[in-house]
């Protein structure tokens, strides 16, 4: 089993609708939970990062995070053409961070 | 966050060379990690680079195909040695916030392709 899963893509959303990205993870000792876009050609930039139960937001992204059920959820709401990128879920468990296959998504005008 | 200057941004290599990649911050990091991203993949840590002490690598990479410098809290060097084409890869260096959630920032990445 791989250490962190993500929906498999690519996932297209018209303009202005919800994307909805999903995580599970393996590691129950995993402490902190972290979505990152990455542009083509580019290095991966933090959206945002979660490490309690719960939801959390920042602008138009939503992180929620379910420790019991070990998944990991990013929501962007009002998606533009600009937020299509690929997204990386990523995890840490101790003094390290393990990134997941991503999720390409494309926002259609 | 901190600012990393990586270099060199690409290169082109033959076979059975070796190429070493810099990673300059520009202030002191406890924690500072390579990754190694794969035409159309995502990033697989190869190593964490300790100051002052060998690095700890992840299972599948070994110090003598990715040997790795730490001299100070600002400085690593990643060599890739002995390359083949499936070494073609982008190389990223990272390093992590002083938090505790340890958030990584890249440097722009090495792109390197074995010929």
């Amino acid at each position: 089993q791989k250490e962190v899963e993500q929906n498999s893509g690519p996932l297209s959303v018209p303009e202005g609708a919800i994307a909805s990205l999903n995580c599970t993870y393996s590691d129950r000792g995993s402490q902190s939970f972290f979505w990152y876009r990455q542009y083509s050609g580019k290095s991966p930039e933090l959206i945002m990062f979660i490490y309690s139960n719960g939801d959390k937001e920042d602008g138009r992204f939503t992180a929620q995070l379910n420790k019991a059920s070990q998944y990991v959820s990013l929501l962007i709401r009002d998606s533009q053409p600009s937020d299509s990128a690929t997204y990386l879920c990523a995890v840490r468990p101790y003094d390290k961070v393990i990134f997941g296959p991503g999720t390409s998504l494309s926002v259609i005008p | 966050s901190a600012v990393i200057s990586q270099k060199p941004s690409r290169d082109i290599c033959q076979r059975g060379t070796s190429l070493t990649i810099q990673c300059q911050v520009d202030s002191q990091v406890t924690m500072m990690f390579w990754y190694r991203q794969q035409p159309g993949q995502s990033l697989t840590l190869i190593a964490t680079a300790n100051q002052g002490s060998e690095a700890t690598y992840e299972s599948g990479f070994v110090i003598d195909k990715f040997p790795i410098s730490r001299p100070n809290l600002t400085f690593s060097t990643l060599t890739v040695s002995n390359m083949s084409p499936e070494d073609s890869s982008i190389y990223l260096c990272s390093v992590a916030s002083v938090s505790g959630a340890n958030v990584l920032t890249f440097g722009a990445g090495s792109r390197l392709t074995v010929l």
